[in-house]
């Protein structure tokens, strides 16, 4: 079992669509979690960052961290063609990025 | 800033080749890391460095060695190029050792 498990997809919606990507993930010992977005052949940049559980908005994204189901979730409001991009979520147990753990990614393609 | 630079873009190496991949931040981070994608899969750690003169292996080490001689420099050096070292190769710096930016990626295939 992977200690990170992200759906690949792809995942294709149409335009102001909400959009929920998840990730579970098996370590308990998690408590940092990342969500980068990356566009194709461009580097991943860090999207949402949230310690613990909990909720963390940022304009039109949300992410949700549920660590008793070890489940976390990004969720676009209003998804735009500009949102379309493979979407990384990280995980790490302390400060330290050589501890994370990337999921495989989620395609997602917003369709006009 | 500049963030995080990575040269070349673009490479194709022979079997048994070898070569370098330069990587330099101008943010005066401590942390560099370096992480190859394969297709479908998320980023595995290379090796990783947490000031000027330290270096450590990360999860896939294997076929490939670095430096830390400055604080923006960290080259990752292929030696004997296999086809199993195809991919693209970030290169990433953090302040803080946990938030990391990456740079835009080097495509290298080895046929």
């Amino acid at each position: 079992q992977k200690e990170v498990e992200q759906d690949p997809g792809p995942l294709s919606v149409p335009e102001g669509a909400i959009v929920s990507l998840n990730c579970t993930y098996s370590n308990s010992a998690f408590q940092y979690f990342m969500w980068y977005r990356q566009y194709s052949r461009k580097g991943p940049e860090l999207l949402m960052y949230t310690y613990s559980s909990g909720n963390k908005e940022d304009g039109r994204f949300t992410a949700q961290v549920d660590k008793s189901s070890k489940y976390i979730s990004l969720f676009i409001r209003d998804s735009q063609p500009s949102d379309s991009a493979t979407y990384l979520c990280a995980m790490s147990e302390e400060k330290g990025a050589q501890k994370l753990v990337f999921g495989q990614g989620t395609r997602l393609t917003i369709n006009p | 800033n500049a963030g995080v630079t990575q040269t070349p873009k673009f490479r194709i190496l022979k079997i048994g080749q070898s070569m370098t991949l330069q990587c330099t931040q101008d943010m005066n981070h401590n942390y560099m890391y370096w992480y190859r994608q394969d297709p479908g899969m998320g980023l595995k750690l290379i090796y990783y460095s947490v000031g000027a003169g330290i270096t450590d292996k990360g999860e896939v080490p294997n076929g490939y060695n670095v430096s830390r001689s400055t604080t923006e420099d960290f080259p990752l050096r292929l030696e004997l190029a296999a086809p199993s070292q195809t991919s693209v190769y970030f290169c990433a710096s953090s302040y803080s050792g946990l938030l990391v930016d990456f740079g835009p990626g080097t495509r290298l295939t080895v046929t």
